[in-house]
């Protein structure tokens, strides 16, 4: 079955810095990955996702890269703020069920 | 609100009793997931109904799980003979076919129960 790994497990940056967040996969016929954000006692909440037919894909301030030849995809925040600071979740699946990483505590100092 | 409810939001319970908690998706969602979620880690799959057939089991619910979606529309998860190992949050999801394309659909998450067993 599916194995989602995701790196780093924390992470702190400064207000206004870069995160990246880095998760590899190990079913080759997983084709949707989405991205979502859990404050603490909240639920996840999808901030972006991509599909396997697209390489990047940008929303304001967040972006995801696929690289499919190499099964890893990625988070990018840039001009990160305090309210960023929250548990990144990536997952992945190629049908319903959902396999989520471990998760990247992000933290953003001001 | 109009997003993924569940109810209770929090519960505590002595080993070995039972327990129920209820979900209710997005309004015209047609698929709801459950998930399981311990601390320090990922959701991790438990089942999934379209409409109100049951189609995917993971092997993470053993015999004393339940879940049930009668109508199509809500949907329960109980837990017979709670046990201290039983002790997450439990996250309802729903989602809606795409309007093009196809494809894997999005996932909504509702707030989750969070449990206890003592």
């Amino acid at each position: 079955g599916e194995n989602v790994e995701q790196h780093p497990s924390t992470l702190s940056v400064q207000e206004g810095d870069s995160a990246v967040i880095k998760c590899t996969y190990s079913d080759s016929a997983s084709n949707y990955f989405p991205w979502y954000k859990q404050e603490l006692g909240k639920r996840p909440q999808l901030i972006i996702d991509i599909r396997s037919n697209v390489g990047e894909k940008k929303d304001q301030r967040i972006a995801v890269t696929l690289n499919k030849t190499a099964k890893h995809f990625s988070l990018h925040i840039t001009e990160t703020q305090p309210e960023d600071s929250a548990v990144y979740f990536c997952a992945a699946t190629g049908g319903t069920a959902l396999i989520f990483g471990k998760g990247t505590t992000l933290s953003v100092s001001s | 609100d109009t997003g993924v409810s569940q109810d209770p939001r929090h519960k505590i319970t002595k080993r070995g009793q039972n327990v129920t908690f209820r979900c209710d998706p997005i309004s015209e969602h047609n698929r709801l997931y459950w998930y399981r979620q311990t601390l320090g880690q990922g959701p991790e799959f438990l089942t999934y109904f379209q409409n109100e057939a049951q189609l995917e089991k993971s092997r993470l619910l053993s015999d004393r799980f339940s879940a049930e979606r009668p109508k199509g529309s809500f949907s329960t998860l109980e837990i017979q003979r709670t046990e201290q190992g039983d002790s997450a949050m439990y996250l309802c999801a729903s989602s809606f076919p795409r309007a093009t394309g196809g494809g894997v659909e999005t996932q909504y998450f509702g707030p989750g129960t969070r449990l206890l067993v003592l």
